[in-house]
């Protein structure tokens, strides 16, 4: 255990279909973010929220909205995905953006849109 | 841009032999980072390497830092199946402070 949960750990979803993940630590840590890892591609960073502050998007489309409303919780929005949306989505957290501080992952929303 | 390099991306080896894998990086940073990933499971750290000539060793792992080659290695001495996994070198200093991962290197130690 990494002191980060993640929960769905799995979830089905139709195109049409609105869900969200959710991410929970309390470990005191400041930044979180949202990862995707799809197969065969490196992680690709989603979101950083650091200090409950969003500090960029880093491109990524609008049917994937987050949300932080304190330090200790951290959500996903899902709206109108597409298959290739399907991934593992993990959320980690740090003490404060990552420099010279290390992450820890939550075990991951394994996310399949049909 | 900031890219991180692994290789091999596949290692399949015999227990009780050694190997390394390696991790370029395109630009100077002085942190680098080895995860493990087991199947279906989370991110493990393994290692943090804070500044040239770092080496860190845990068990039969030992990582080590060349921030002038832009280079890590993890080296594995005395393989286990335990070590079956997929390891994943990232570098501190995306531009907000986030990790950028390697594409991983699958581990897989047969008997």
């Amino acid at each position: 255990e990494t002191g980060v949960t993640q929960t769905p750990r799995h979830l089905v979803m139709g195109m049409t279909n609105k869900k969200s993940l959710k991410c929970e630590q309390h470990l005191g840590h400041n930044a979180m973010y949202w990862y995707k890892q799809s197969a065969k591609k490196p992680l690709e960073l989603m979101f950083v929220y650091n200090f409950k502050e969003q500090t960029e998007n880093n491109s990524v489309p609008s049917r994937f909205s987050p949300e932080c409303p304190n330090s200790s919780h951290l959500f996903l929005h899902l709206h109108t995905l597409q298959p290739e949306d399907s991934a593992l989505y993990l959320c980690a957290s740090s003490l404060r953006d990552l420099r010279g501080t290390e992450a820890f992952f939550g075990q991951g929303t394994r996310l399949t849109v049909v | 841009e900031l890219k991180v390099e692994q290789n091999p991306l596949f290692l399949s080896m015999q227990e009780g032999k050694n190997y390394t894998i390696y991790c370029n990086y395109s630009t100077t940073s002085d942190r680098l980072y080895w995860y493990r990933q087991d199947p279906g499971k989370s991110l493990e750290s393994l290692f943090v390497l804070l500044s040239n000539g770092a080496v860190k060793q845990e068990g039969r792992l030992m990582a080590s830092l060349d921030t002038k080659a832009r280079l890590s290695t993890l080296h594995i001495t005395a393989a286990v199946h335990d070590l079956s996994a997929t390891y994943f070198c990232a570098l501190g200093g995306g531009s907000q402070g986030n990790l950028i991962f390697g594409k991983g290197t699958k581990l897989s130690v047969k008997p």
